[in-house]
C-alpha cells in the first residue's frame, strides 16, 4: 500500500482564486479527515466523512471551503476566494471504521496565498 | 473542542540523553489518546494508540504511559539520536468530539550528535 496521497505539494496562488486539494486514503480506508496547520500550531480538524457521508464539519471551516468525496473513495477539499489567512498545510488522513484504530497521515498540501 | 497542553514546546537535548515530554487532556469523557511523531517534510508517524488507564507501550527507545483519570500521559525516549529530532505530537479522543483528533501544541525535539 502507498499510504495517504496527496495533491499538489506545493500550491502557490493569488489572494481571491480558488484552488482544489485532493487526498487518496489507504484503500479499504472508509473514514477520511481534512486538518490544517499552521506554523507553531497543532493540526486543526476541518471535516470529516464515513464514506462518502461528510459527518462533521468543524467552525474553522467557514462557507469559502467545501470538502467532497462523492464515491466514498478520494476526496477534494476545495477553497474558493482564497485570503492570505488560508495561507497553511493542509493534512488528509484516514482510518478503518473503528475510533480507536490509528488515522495515517498523508505528507500534506502546503498552501501560499500572495 | 478539548483542551490540550504539551510541554515544553521545545528541547534540545544531547545525543545519548533520554528525555521524556507531557501531554495533558481533559480526563472527562475520554475515548483515547495518539501519539504521533512528526518529521520535517515527511507526514506524521502514529507512535501509539492508548486506551486504558495504566497503559503503557513501547517501540524501541520510545515508551509512552497514560493515566486517564488525571488526565494525563508522557513520552519517554531513552538515549536519544539525532533521528529522533521531530515535533512529538498527542491526539486524544474524547466521546464528546466525535471521531476527530485534538492535537496539542506539540514538542519540538532537536537532538545535538
Amino acid at each position: 500500500d502507498t499510504g495517504v496521497s496527496q495533491d499538489p505539494r506545493h500550491k502557490i496562488t493569488k489572494r481571491g482564486q480558488n484552488v482544489t486539494f485532493r487526498c487518496d486514503p489507504i484503500s479499504e480506508h472508509n473514514r477520511l479527515y481534512w486538518y490544517r496547520q499552521t506554523l507553531g500550531q497543532g493540526p486543526e480538524f476541518l471535516t470529516y466523512f464515513q464514506n462518502e457521508a461528510q459527518l462533521e464539519k468543524s467552525r474553522l471551516l467557514s462557507d469559502r471551503f467545501s470538502a467532497e468525496r462523492p464515491k466514498g473513495s478520494f476526496s477534494t477539499l476545495e477553497i474558493q476566494r482564497t485570503e492570505q489567512g488560508d495561507s497553511a498545510m493542509y493534512l488528509c488522513a484516514s482510518s478503518y471504521t473503528s475510533s480507536g484504530n490509528t488515522i495515517y497521515f498523508g505528507e500534506g498540501s502546503w498552501l501560499t496565498v500572495v | 473542542i478539548l483542551n490540550v497542553e504539551q510541554s515544553p514546546q521545545s528541547l534540545h537535548v544531547q545525543e545519548g540523553d533520554s528525555t521524556n515530554f507531557t501531554c495533558s487532556f481533559p480526563s472527562s469523557n475520554f475515548y483515547a489518546l495518539h501519539w504521533y511523531r512528526w518529521e520535517t517534510a515527511k507526514s506524521p508517524e502514529a507512535l501509539f494508540v492508548m486506551t486504558l488507564n495504566g497503559d503503557e507501550k513501547k517501540k524501541g527507545r520510545i515508551s509512552a504511559t497514560l493515566n486517564t483519570k488525571e488526565g494525563y500521559s508522557y513520552l519517554y525516549i531513552k538515549g536519544s539520536q539525532p533521528e529522533d529530532s521531530a515535533t512529538y505530537l498527542c491526539a486524544p479522543m474524547n466521546n464528546n468530539a466525535g471521531n476527530m483528533l485534538t492535537f496539542g501544541g506539540g514538542t519540538r525535539l532537536m537532538v545535538k550528535p
